[in-house]
């Protein structure tokens, strides 16, 4: 049951950097999704996406690219790192289910430092 | 657009002492709940959920949650805390028909002492 996986799950990165995060998901969920932890904020929403070809902002997209080409994967891209990225992302997953919205399934996180 | 308000930050215990997180939301239609539990260095995990029915609903490790419609709450109890507790706990809302985006609060953590 591998469900949602992100990698990496640590990075260190320097101002200026660009990388990608990874996220994929075997449970057919239409709905995927980007959150950064930051303490005291809660989960704030980056982008998220309802299907392949689909996506949209959410709170705090600004710095970060995302793309769904497959149902199956959902990268987060960060173009030109800086240190107010530093954070732990979260993807998360979810059946669309417009009738009755359910759970959300979450990968393990990946820590971000930007020096 | 629906918000979530958890009014506890940050909670300490005992063990053996009983717990109450709050957790209200604004939004007039009907909702879908949930509560969340992100243990130290680990990704978050459902709880308990509230879809409809009985508006007191039980979940894993001995939490419960009551749900208030008319005062837009979802507080999660437990009886008695243990020191595996210790984790940050995250209200979340979902409005049927609507977006199918989760609004979250902002957590709680809550710290048991052995």
């Amino acid at each position: 049951n591998a469900g949602v996986t992100q990698t990496p799950k640590f990075q260190v990165l320097k101002t200026g950097q660009s990388m990608t995060l990874q996220c994929a998901q075997d449970m057919n969920h239409e709905y995927m999704s980007w959150y950064r932890q930051d303490p005291g904020m809660g989960l704030r929403l980056i982008h998220y996406s309802v299907g392949a070809g689909i996506t949209d902002q959410g709170e705090v997209p600004n710095g970060y690219n995302v793309s769904r080409s497959t149902t199956e994967d959902f990268p987060l891209r960060l173009l030109s790192a800086a240190p107010s990225q530093t954070s732990v992302y979260f993807c998360a997953s979810s059946p669309l289910d417009r009738v009755a919205p359910g759970e959300l399934f979450f990968g393990e996180g990946s820590r971000l430092t930007v020096l | 657009a629906q918000s979530v308000s958890q009014h506890n930050h940050h909670v300490i215990l005992s063990e053996a002492a009983s717990l109450e997180l709050g957790c209200n939301y604004s939004y007039g239609g009907t909702v879908n709940l949930f509560w969340y539990v992100q243990y130290p260095g680990q990704h978050l995990q459902l709880l308990l959920k509230y879809f409809s029915g009985d508006p007191l609903v039980k979940g894993i490790k001995g939490f419960e949650a009551e749900f208030i419609k008319s005062k837009f709450s979802f507080n999660l109890r437990k009886p008695s805390v243990q020191w595996s507790d210790t984790a940050e706990y995250f209200c979340a809302v979902n409005a049927l028909g609507g977006s199918y985006i989760p609004t979250f609060g902002r957590g709680t953590s809550l710290i048991v002492h052995p």
